[in-house]
């Protein structure tokens, strides 16, 4: 069980044009769904924090008019980053923590976002 | 502020041998304390966590050691086989709901068959 997947897997865009990943958790409800960015061999830098309903919460130094969040439903979270550049290239995960058990976070597979 | 460091960055260790790696964090506010496994290309899994009202758990091959006093909690990979080839994170966040997680910079483990 706890099962996250992320579609696409991976993208490869324009600079200038926005891409839209989803986050879903499969086989429970997700209360809060988390995005995070990963560059090449470093650690997860949490993006943002978003639970069904309400608006994401974003870490510091986010821009939150560029990676919009929506978390439409507990099994779906979506990040679209907007007119996206080549320093906007980099491997986006998302994870999910079920309802009964918050503190434990399931992560997805990951995106490989690349812009040309 | 780095909150969880975590150390070595890299370990190379033999079939069989045993992988330690350790964390050491600075906020008393955390309260709970897991360890992910990362492939290339791929997602973190999860691994084992502990809380701090125990100083020791184990699954499997792997175990958790935890140090309230220190502020330090390290991960044992027991017969390290070359299967457990890969990044491992450890990570802290405050027991509550909407916990957000605080990475350690990471480790590579290699094992050498």
């Amino acid at each position: 069980g706890a099962v996250v997947s992320q579609h696409p897997s991976w993208v490869i865009c324009k600079s200038g044009t926005s891409v839209k990943i989803e986050c879903r958790s499969l086989d429970f409800q997700a209360t809060t769904m988390f995005w995070y960015r990963q560059f090449p061999k470093q650690s997860l830098m949490l993006m943002a924090t978003s639970n069904e309903g309400s608006k994401a919460t974003y870490e510091q130094g986010v821009e939150k008019d560029k990676f919009l969040i929506n978390h439409a439903s507990l099994t779906l979270s979506t990040l679209t980053v907007t007119s996206a550049h080549p320093e906007d290239s980099s491997f986006y995960i998302c994870s999910a923590s079920r309802t009964g058990r918050v503190y434990e976070q399931y992560f997805g597979p990951g995106t490989r976002l690349t812009v040309t | 502020q780095q909150q969880v460091k975590q150390s070595p960055q890299s370990l190379i260790v033999q079939k069989g041998g045993i992988s330690i790696i350790n964390c050491a964090y600075e906020n008393t506010a955390f309260d709970y304390f897991p360890w992910y496994q990362q492939f290339p290309g791929k997602g973190p899994a999860l691994l084992i966590a502990i809380r701090p009202d125990v100083s020791e758990k184990k699954e499997g091959r792997f175990t958790i050691s935890f140090n309230k006093s220190a502020k330090q909690f390290s991960l044992h990979i027991m017969d390290s086989q070359p299967g457990d080839s890969a990044t491992y994170f450890c990570a802290a966040s405050p027991w509550a709901a909407g916990n957000k997680l605080t990475f350690g910079g990471g480790t590579r483990v290699l094992v050498k068959p």
